[in-house]
């Protein structure tokens, strides 16, 4: 069982590229979530979804975008990259990310330089 | 506003004992987690507390307090490996996380 799994682990990006993220999970988990984290900040949520079909904006949403087409999978694209979108990115899931006690589970991140 | 204030970086020594301290303001209250993050790796899960009190679990201790909006990760018999970022995440009333930055812990021999 691999858990989470990320793609790619890491990238360099020119400014103004198109970018997917891809994220996939084997837990069957319903919710999942995709999170930056930046030197001197906590992570911060980007998107989220809760089942598949359906996605909510996070905290810092401007400028990616999400899909859910199925349990398993949830990319995560960049448009049009900027510099500022420099970061690591972690995707996680949860069972229901509707209920408290819910352990959050990590990807191993996938670190992005746009230039 | 929802905010969170953990300390940036403690120095502990091996075998010793230390206390990392969180505080927080979220809009609702689901229960507060603390995950361990090593250097370029992702965080991993440590502890949960939703009630008021201290949870016990081996080396590692997280304590609740509601009414004060506090918590502390307390870590017994340091080691090498337990080098690495500490991070207070309460959950808000939309069971989502927010973070804290991190505490930096650097265990010295």
């Amino acid at each position: 069982i691999a858990g989470i799994t990320q793609a790619p682990t890491s990238q360099i990006l020119a400014a103004g590229r198109r970018m997917t993220l891809r994220c996939t999970q084997d837990m069957r988990h319903n919710a999942m979530y995709w999170y930056r984290q930046d030197l001197g900040l906590g992570l911060r949520l980007i998107h989220y979804s809760n089942t598949a079909g359906t996605t909510g904006k996070g905290e810092v949403p401007d400028g990616y975008s999400v899909s859910r087409a199925n349990t398993d999978d949830f990319p995560l694209t960049l448009a049009s990259a900027v510099p500022s979108q420099t970061s690591v990115y972690f995707c996680a899931s949860s069972p229901t990310g509707t209920s408290g006690q819910e352990t959050q589970y990590f990807g191993p991140g996938t670190r992005l330089l746009v230039l | 506003g929802q905010n969170i204030d953990q300390p940036t970086e403690m120095t502990a020594t091996e075998g010793a004992i230390v206390q990392i301290n969180c505080t927080y303001q979220t809009s609702g209250f689901n229960g507060l987690f603390w995950y361990q993050q090593h250097a370029g790796e992702a965080p991993t899960f440590l502890s949960y507390n939703v009630l008021d009190g201290l949870e016990e679990k081996g080396r590692f201790s997280s304590f609740l307090s509601r009414s004060k909006g506090y918590s502390y990760l307390l870590l017994k018999e340091l080691q090498m490996k337990d080098s690495a970022s500490y991070l207070c995440a309460p959950m808000d009333s939309n069971y989502q996380l927010i973070w804290g930055a991190g505490t930096k812990l650097i265990i010295k021999p």
